[in-house]
């Protein structure tokens, strides 16, 4: 069975602290998102990678950094958390970069910021 | 840019049928849909590719217009399990990024 997990499905931290977020893949695929989810505005894209040590912006990367030094770990990087990044985290990943594959999700984090 | 999807939200009655639309202001390389209960994960509906195909699964089948970037869901005799939120992700040519929809809420009554 495929998995996706996340490393904490809840979390509370204070303005101004580091929040670091993992993401594990059992899958063995190459790509591995992150997403935002608010109400009413769906999910936004923060940042993905196609290949270790590689990532690309999405949509709203702004105070937000990622890390993938294996291939079957993303990490979500708050390097200064701000209230307004109270929402909830999804992690998914892919086969391969292509729009052939879908993406598997995990549980999501919900993150938030006091 | 995010796709536009419409209804936002819509409620059936059990059997009833129901469109949910999503349409992009980029040409579209492929068409993901989605659906999330409550509390969960979003799931893998299908895909559509580049190619202007249909596609089914069970009672919920989807299309995809390229030339008019568009695509819609279709949910023919609706079940109660069949209600939650429904996203479209879309992948535009040779960007690898998906965009998601903001969402329709689709809640199904016995």
């Amino acid at each position: 069975d495929v998995k996706v997990t996340q490393s904490s499905r809840y979390l509370v931290k204070r303005t101004g602290e580091k929040v670091f977020l993992e993401c594990v893949q059992d899958m063995d695929h190459e790509n591995m998102f992150w997403y935002r989810q608010d109400p009413g505005l769906g999910l936004r894209l923060i940042y993905f990678s196609y290949d270790v040590k590689m990532k690309e912006k999405g949509d709203i990367p702004e105070g937000y950094s990622v890390s993938r030094e294996k291939k079957e770990r993303f990490s979500l990087i708050l390097e200064s958390a701000s209230t307004n990044q109270t929402s909830m985290y999804l992690c998914a990943s892919s086969q391969t970069a292509s729009g052939s594959n879908e993406q598997f999700f995990g549980p999501g984090t919900r993150l938030t910021v006091l | 840019q995010q796709p536009v999807q419409s209804p936002q939200a819509v409620i059936l009655r059990e059997g009833e049928d129901a469109v949910i639309n999503c349409s992009s202001s980029k040409a579209l390389y492929s068409v993901h849909w989605y659906r999330q209960k409550h509390g969960e994960a979003p799931v893998f509906l299908m895909i559509l590719l580049k190619g202007g195909e249909q596609k089914g699964h069970d009672k919920i089948s989807a299309s995809f217009n390229e030339k008019k970037q568009q695509s819609s869901l279709y949910l023919t005799a609706s079940q109660l399990s069949y209600s939650g939120t429904y996203f479209c992700g879309t992948e535009t040519s040779g960007t690898y990024k998906y965009i998601f929809g903001t969402g329709t809420r689709l809640k199904v009554l016995a």
